[in-house]
């Protein structure tokens, strides 16, 4: 089984629609949660850190279920612009420096 | 304010052929990493350096070495490319080991 799993998709959705991505995590030890976005053959940049109480930014929403071991990515309002592949990274405190990356989840949003 | 730069951005290597990637950040940043990138997979990392002077194994370190001499450079090499590493190679950086990363810009190894 992968550390972090991610349903690889892809999701096709229209502008204006809501979609969800989520993220499962296999070590309980796992300490810190981001969303990292990657347009197609550039570098991966950050989205979003996820915090334990649920974090927003705008159109975008991260949560984060401990005991479940999962995280989410809910995005509203769905822009052409939102078309890329989002990354879950978990780290855990006992690899210093270490983040281990999903496989990534392809989004395309269509007019 | 360049961040992450990555040398080169493209290179063809026969197989049996050596290469250095160099990374250099400009964020006084203490870790920095390598990854591979393969077609529809996640990063998956080489090394790692926790900082000046200092190199550790990830998850795919065969075939691979690291230095880390210069606190903002971290160099990675090829003693004999093998067609098994064509792959995207990204560099990143952060200032410690639970905040975002910085990545470089890629890049495109191929080995035939």
């Amino acid at each position: 089984r992968k550390e972090v799993e991610q349903d690889p998709g892809p999701f096709n959705v229209p502008e204006g629609a809501t979609v969800a991505f989520n993220c499962t995590y296999s070590n309980s030890a796992s300490q810190s949660f981001f969303w990292y976005r990657q347009d197609c053959r550039k570098e991966p940049k950050l989205l979003m850190s996820v915090y334990s109480s649920g974090n927003e930014d705008g159109r975008f929403t991260a949560q984060l279920n401990r005991a479940s071991q999962y995280i989410s990515l809910l995005i509203r309002d769905s822009k052409l612009s939102d078309s890329a592949t989002y990354l879950c990274v978990v780290q855990t405190n006992t690899n210093a420096g270490k983040s281990t990356f999903g496989d990534g989840t392809t989004l395309t949003v269509k007019p | 304010n360049a961040g992450v730069t990555q040398t080169p951005k493209f290179r063809v290597l026969k197989t049996g052929q050596s290469m250095t990637l160099l990374c250099a950040q400009d964020m006084n940043h203490e870790y920095m990493y390598w990854y591979r990138q393969d077609p529809g997979m996640g990063l998956r990392l080489i090394h790692y350096s926790v900082g000046e002077g200092t190199t550790a194994k990830g998850e795919v370190p065969d075939g691979y070495n690291v230095s880390r001499l210069k606190k903002q450079n971290f160099l990675l090499g090829l003693e004999s490319a093998a067609p098994s590493q064509t792959s995207v190679y990204f560099c990143a950086s952060s200032y410690s080991d639970r905040v975002q990363a910085f990545f470089g810009q890629g890049t495109r190894l191929t080995v035939v």
